[in-house]
């Protein structure tokens, strides 16, 4: 079965402390893209790429940190510098090319600070 | 300015009735696409329709249509024939200028029975 997969489904971390949030698809996707979604309110862009090796920042990249050594895995880290880390954060992939380039998305990871 | 106004914070609907979802999108780029998500309370993100801004038709998929409006830069969604199963949030998202989704605040539906 083709999909994206994102662990843990629920993460709790202590303040101070850097979690990294795994996503990993196998649908032969180029582009992987993290969202930050708040309780009631849409979803916001953290960061983006499009192709292994590259990647860009979102409109909220502030705290966070990503990589991309691999077509199939995207990896989130909410570093320490993030001010207010608790939120529910999806992973999603498409293809690259208008008209095909629909995101799916992952499950999403729920991150607690306590 | 928002790029994506969903002025329906909540909505509710009988079930088997028809029900339109508001969506309206402000962009200088002529060449977007318009996507509507659906979220129930498990939390995934689940794609459920796409027009594209050069598409000459309103895009369906089974019960749900887009009544894409140009000129109004609007791109309501329209469930038919309301399911229990069809209560979740519902959001509207605008790609624009590369591959980034843009996405509004999101309507709750509540289907009754």
């Amino acid at each position: 079965d083709g999909g994206i997969t994102q662990s843990p489904k629920y993460l709790f971390r202590k303040e101070g402390q850097n979690v990294t949030l795994s996503c990993e698809q196998n649908l032969n996707h180029d582009a992987m893209y993290w969202y930050r979604q708040d309780p009631g309110q849409g979803l916001r862009l953290i960061y983006y790429s499009q192709i292994v090796n590259d990647f860009q920042k979102g409109d909220i990249a502030e705290g966070y940190s990503v990589s991309r050594e691999k077509k199939e895995s995207f990896p989130l880290t909410v570093t320490s510098a993030q001010k207010n880390p608790t939120a529910f954060y999806l992973c999603a992939s498409s293809n690259n090319r208008v008209g095909t380039d629909t995101q799916y998305f992952g499950p999403g990871t729920r991150l607690t600070v306590l | 300015a928002q790029k994506i106004t969903q002025t329906q914070p909540g909505m509710f609907v009988q079930e088997k009735e028809a029900v339109t979802l508001d969506c309206t999108y402000d962009t200088s780029d002529p060449s977007y696409g318009l996507f509507w998500y659906k979220q129930p309370s498990s939390g995934e993100m689940i794609f459920l329709i796409y027009q594209g801004s050069y598409d000459q038709q309103n895009a369906t998929e089974g019960r749900y249509s887009l009544n894409f409006q140009k000129a109004r830069k609007s791109a309501n969604l329209v469930i038919s024939a309301s399911q229990l199963g069809d209560s979740a949030m519902y959001f509207c998202a605008m790609r624009e200028y590369g591959n980034k989704l843009v996405f509004g605040a999101g309507t709750i539906l509540r289907v009754k029975s």
